[in-house]
């Protein structure tokens, strides 16, 4: 099957430092890629949805200027915690979904990045 | 509410029992997915099905449209199988996403 991988899958970083983070389709092209945070023992929440070469849609209260992303080409997206303070630890899942499929396609998910702001 | 609601919360099994775990939303869907979320948080996609039933390896999943309700099955399950299993549906613009169910087999 398809393949995401996520860069770092765990990063510790200083309150108020920005931190990315990075989402890859090894072998297929990405037109949408998706980008969920998790809290411990809660289910997954979607932040934004990135298409390729335009600007990311997000979900009501999540906040776009403390939340980068930027999806550049079809095999990267990259989230950009900007500014992070501890209430921003959490662990951010990406998926991606190929070119064609509409929003009932298959989603293939990256194995997460653990942030920690201390 | 929760437009998706999972049932059990949490769920221990003996190896080789078989488990059901269920699903039910409250809007229409153009599909569901059934994913799993093992302990590390790593999600693997196990099936996506919009009617009907699917079956890969001891997974089944099968979707009921007019009922809005899902089942997941593990037949002779086993300790490997142990992890969250989440329930999400997909509206055409939206997501909703289950709770999750925590399964433990024990050996």
């Amino acid at each position: 099957g398809a393949v995401v991988s996520q860069h770092p899958s765990w990063v510790i970083c200083k309150s108020g430092t920005s931190v990315k983070i990075e989402c890859r389709s090894l072998d297929f092209q990405a037109t949408t890629m998706f980008w969920y945070r998790q809290f411990p023992k809660q289910s997954l929440m979607l932040m934004a949805t990135s298409n390729e070469g335009s600007k990311a849609t997000y979900e009501q209260g999540v906040e776009k200027d403390k939340f980068l992303i930027n999806h550049a080409s079809l095999t990267l997206s990259t989230l950009t915690v900007t500014s992070a303070h501890p209430e921003d630890s959490s662990f951010y899942i990406c998926s991606a979904r190929g070119a064609g499929q509409g929003w009932s396609g298959e989603q293939y998910f990256g194995p997460g990045t653990r942030l920690t702001v201390t | 509410k929760n437009e998706v609601e999972q049932s059990p919360q949490n769920l221990t099994a003996q190896e080789g029992e078989f488990i059901t775990i269920n699903c039910s939303y409250s809007v229409g869907i153009s599909a569901l997915h059934w994913l799993q979320q093992h302990p590390g948080g790593g999600i693997v996609s196990l099936f996506m099905l919009s009617s009907g039933k699917k079956k890969h390896g001891r997974l089944i999943a099968t979707i009921n449209i007019q009922e809005k309700h899902s089942s997941l099955h593990i037949t002779a399950s086993h300790p490997r199988d142990s992890a969250v299993y989440i329930c999400a549906v997909t509206t055409g613009n939206q997501f909703y996403f289950g709770t999750g169910t925590s399964l433990t087999v024990i050996p």
